[in-house]
């Protein structure tokens, strides 16, 4: 079924070391949405990309969307504990007259100070 | 200080009992939604709503019914049909109406729900 895969699902770093989570498409996305989710929060939305090869940034976050449409990658420039969270991709997949947003399973990133 | 709000934020509950979630929203959101986040998982829809008296099954919605009967507010109620209750249970609202291609959502607190 229509699906988004993110990887890895875990992932420790020493505070200062950067961090990169995947997240990949069984088909072409419109668009690409990325939500932080705090340990014991709610999802936060951060970013959306829409066109191929985009590339954005907020602060030390940098969101690309692939060439094709189908992944799309989040890097953390040297990570801080206040980084430390679940980051969700998700992405509209049709459903009929409208569309889902599937999210993936999460990249959980813990930050050991 | 407009945003969603969800009540209680932890819910104890007998095996057997219905229940049920609020969820409040003063974004003037026409779409809103109901998730289920259990360890490890990523969001799973249960109903989600385009506009007032209307609502549509998600992805696992056996086991749940919900209302929208004001456009502020979309109560979820989870029946004792629903085999394994304990989860962590999100609503949100959005502003493109349901499922358009550029719809971001908006979550609230959350509640997590356990069935003792």
């Amino acid at each position: 079924g229509q699906q988004v895969m993110q990887i890895p699902q875990y992932q420790h770093v020493q505070e200062g070391e950067d961090f990169t989570t995947y997240c990949n498409s069984s088909t072409t996305l419109s668009n690409i949405q990325w939500y932080k989710q705090r340990p014991g929060g709610h999802p936060v939305f951060l970013i959306q990309l829409v066109k191929s090869g985009e590339v954005k940034k907020q602060k030390r976050l940098t969101f690309q969307f692939g060439e094709a449409k189908k992944n799309s990658s989040l890097h953390i420039t040297a990570t801080q504990t206040t980084d430390v969270g679940t980051y969700f991709c998700a992405g509209p997949f049709s459903g009929g007259s409208n569309y889902k947003l599937t999210f993936g399973k999460g990249t959980l990133l813990t930050v050991n100070p | 200080d407009g945003g969603i709000t969800q009540s209680p934020k932890y819910l104890f509950r007998k095996e057997g009992q219905n229940v049920t979630l609020s969820c409040e929203q003063n974004l003037n959101h026409d779409a809103m939604y109901w998730y289920r986040q259990d360890p490890g998982q990523g969001l799973r829809l249960i109903y989600y709503s385009q506009i007032v008296n209307d609502f549509q099954k998600g992805d696992i919605a056996e086991g749940y019914s919900v209302s929208r009967e004001k456009k502020e507010s979309f109560p979820l109620t989870v029946t004792s049909a629903q085999k394994n209750p304990t989860a962590f249970y999100l609503c949100a609202s959005s502003t493109e109406g349901a499922f358009r291609l550029t719809d971001t959502q908006y979550f609230g607190p959350g509640t997590r729900l356990t069935v003792l």
